[in-house]
């Protein structure tokens, strides 16, 4: 079974600084893909970054990395130079080549304190 | 550019009752997925389709049907609506299916009584 796993239900930071989320998943696919998304209080879903399974670099999209580690099986995010609009919920998410499977994970709610 | 949208907004029910949550994208995306988020939870997958004309389960269909009416719409029924059906529905699309990177709605917010 697929399965995705956010082991920090919360996390501060302060502004300004990093912050790196968790991220670990669980697959027999050899393909497939690695997506966070955010979730302001507004409720959208906002594609921040996403990692094949057979890219040998790491993602970067702006301020957003995805640090990914394929025999630990995790796939964390990294935020630099955290920003008071970056307070949301963040989902880590794999999706699969096999039909039927995409699954995300319980999500991490970030607060950035000024 | 409206991206994926979504109709109604808002919905409550009552038990028993019927109705359609509608999806349309102009992205010109082969596949779209239905999710629910439950509070608190991640989203949880219901139905997709990788393409017009093709629909499949996902990791939670009963209660549920979808219809995928051409290549922008794609539509996701309750039939006999339950209050466990009181949920966050998303409707999302892509490239193709699964290896792209997902794009969603706004979500419909609906309470069954």
């Amino acid at each position: 079974a697929q399965k995705i796993t956010q082991t920090q239900p919360g996390m501060f930071v302060q502004e300004k600084e990093a912050v790196t989320l968790d991220c670990t998943y669980d697959t027999s696919d050899q393909s497939y893909g690695l997506f966070w998304y955010k979730q302001p209080s507004s409720g959208e879903m906002i594609f921040l970054i996403y990692q094949g399974s057979y890219d040998e670099q790491n993602a970067t999209e702006g301020r957003y990395s995805l640090n990914f580690q394929k025999a630990r099986k995790s796939a964390n995010l990294v935020i630099s130079a955290s920003q008071l609009g970056d307070s949301a919920m963040y989902f880590c998410a794999m999706l699969g080549t096999n039909a039927g499977k995409s699954t995300f994970g319980d999500g991490t709610t970030l607060t950035v304190k000024p | 550019n409206a991206g994926v949208t979504q109709t109604p907004k808002f919905q409550v029910l009552k038990t028993g009752q019927s109705m359609t949550l509608q999806c349309a994208q102009d992205m010109n995306h082969n596949s779209m997925y239905w999710y629910r988020q439950d509070p608190g939870m991640g989203l949880r997958l219901i139905y997709y389709s990788a393409s017009e004309g093709t629909t499949d389960k996902g990791e939670v269909p009963n209660g549920y049907n979808v219809s995928r009416l051409n290549k922008r719409e794609f539509s996701l029924r309750l039939e006999s609506a339950a209050p466990s059906q009181t949920s966050v529905y998303f409707c999302a699309s892509s490239p193709t299916l699964f290896t792209d990177t997902q794009y969603f709605g706004p979500g419909t917010r609906l309470t069954v009584l």
